[in-house]
């Protein structure tokens, strides 16, 4: 099974500051087609997880373009240009390449200073 | 408007069963693969199971295999969990969750979730 190992688990970030959270992965996420699909989700308190960034990089339609994602093989990158009150929450990298299973990081907790 | 809604979740008995359901609305259901993932209090987002667009192909996660059973009615679109044999550590919130296999290849919405508790 693929292990995602997210860094840091807890972000605290002043707002209007950036923030970015690492996400590696224990094998290269590139298929055969040299896709890559690394995802991102954003769970606020009390809410439902939902999708950010699809395939690395694709941003999901209504996200801000304050979220961003990069990242190649092994290592991936979820960075917030300028934290605002609404990003609180946790962060979860999964990828859907070598599946079963699809895996999730651990989470990252953002919170403001 | 996608809308994914849980049902079944409570509280049940170690050893008991447990069934959910997941009502499909706003796309066309049978096109899509769907999952169950599971969260546990104050825990991280676990998968559990896939099943593909026409139910013919099915997966699993160790800790639920032989236990749990994913099924659709794609006539009815609705998706469902059978849960048995169940254990204190499958407390959780099980969210059903539509995958965009097709373009995205990945999970893109998730339904509100639904808890279940297993404690004696």
């Amino acid at each position: 099974d693929v292990v995602m190992t997210q860094s840091p688990l807890s972000l605290p970030v002043t707002l209007g500051q950036p923030a970015s959270i690492s996400c590696r992965s224990s094998q290269s996420l590139v298929d055969s087609y040299g896709n890559a699909y690394l995802n991102w989700f954003q769970q606020r308190p009390g809410q439902s997880p939902r999708r950010l960034i699809y395939k690395v990089s694709n941003r999901d339609s209504g996200v801000p373009d304050r979220f961003s994602g990069s990242g190649s093989g092994t290592d991936f990158t979820l960075k917030i240009s300028r934290v605002e009150a609404e990003d609180v929450g946790v962060y979860y990298c999964m990828q859907g390449t070598h599946w079963p299973p699809w895996t999730f990081g651990q989470g990252t907790k953002v919170e403001i200073k | 408007e996608v809308q994914l809604v849980e049902s079944g979740g409570g509280l049940v008995q170690p050893g008991g069963s447990l069934r959910l359901s997941c009502a499909a609305s706003g796309f066309t259901f049978n096109n899509y693969w769907m999952h169950w993932v599971r969260q546990a209090p104050g825990k991280g987002l676990v998968w559990v199971s896939h099943i593909n667009s026409d139910g013919g192909s099915t997966t699993y996660a160790d800790s639920v295999k032989g236990r749990f059973t994913i099924s659709r009615d794609n006539a009815k679109n609705t998706l469902y969990l059978q849960m048995n044999s169940l254990r204190a550590e499958d407390t959780a919130v099980y969210y059903c969750a539509r995958d965009d296999s097709t373009v995205t290849q990945s999970i893109d919405y998730w339904g509100q979730g639904t808890l279940v508790t297993v404690s004696s």
